[in-house]
């Protein structure tokens, strides 16, 4: 599978939108763009995922480049809730999903 | 909403000891997995299984480890000789499908304790 690269750390101030960036510059063309995130020592919790256009569901929106060599998730409205490990993962066909360092997200008020 | 369930929430032994974590995984789903994150460290892949077999599994998965679906909704994951490097959170997921365009959803975790 794909790596992944994402900024270690980022801020978001409550009520604002929250941008998530992942580089995957060597993702091929079957592989999806997954996104998760882990509130404490909880389960992973599955958020989004998208293979070539932009999705959106009730959590949250992913934009993939036209390129798909990098994707941003978007939380439109983060709350204190919010604030968690994000990972982003690139999945090719099989079950593993490979989980990296993420994105630690603090939502402040 | 459906949800993926595992028991104990907590669980302490004895290095050298067996121990079996359990998981029921969504009920229509046909793929499941079992992941570890040690404290502070990244999630892992353990182990996925499909139609009875193991169809993947990680070199952390040794013949120590071993997994099961003893009936139509229970799937377990046993060490046999827990030592204390095993002490980690587990996570069971499940899938309805394989492939890149199915999510997986986990459970709320296993801590497991080796003293």
């Amino acid at each position: 599978d794909a790596k992944t690269t994402q900024p270690p750390s980022m801020d978001c101030a409550e009520g604002r939108a929250a941008n998530l960036p992942c580089n995957h510059s060597t993702i091929s063309g079957n592989e999806y763009v997954y996104w998760y995130r882990q509130i404490h020592s909880q389960g992973p919790q599955y958020i989004i995922h998208g293979l070539k256009n932009n999705e959106t569901n009730e959590m949250a929106s992913l934009i993939i480049t036209e390129d798909r060599k990098s994707s941003t998730l978007i939380l439109p409205h983060a709350t204190l809730r919010d604030t968690a490990v994000y990972y982003c993962i690139v999945r090719l066909y099989g079950n593993k999903l490979v989980f990296g360092a993420g994105t630690i997200l603090r939502v402040k008020s | 909403e459906p949800e993926v369930t595992q028991t104990p929430s907590h669980q302490v032994t004895q290095m050298g000891q067996e121990v079996i974590l359990r998981c029921v995984p969504i009920s229509n789903h046909l793929y499941f997995y079992w992941y570890r994150q040690i404290l502070g460290q990244k999630v892992e892949f353990l182990v996925s299984f499909y139609n009875n077999e193991i169809s993947e599994k990680s070199e952390i998965f040794d013949d120590q480890f071993s997994v099961e679906r003893p009936d139509g909704s229970n799937f377990t994951l046993k060490i046999r000789s827990t030592k204390l490097e095993d002490s980690a959170m587990y996570f069971c997921a499940s899938s309805s499908l394989s492939g890149g365009d199915t999510e997986a959803f986990f459970g709320q975790g296993t801590r497991l304790t080796v003293v």
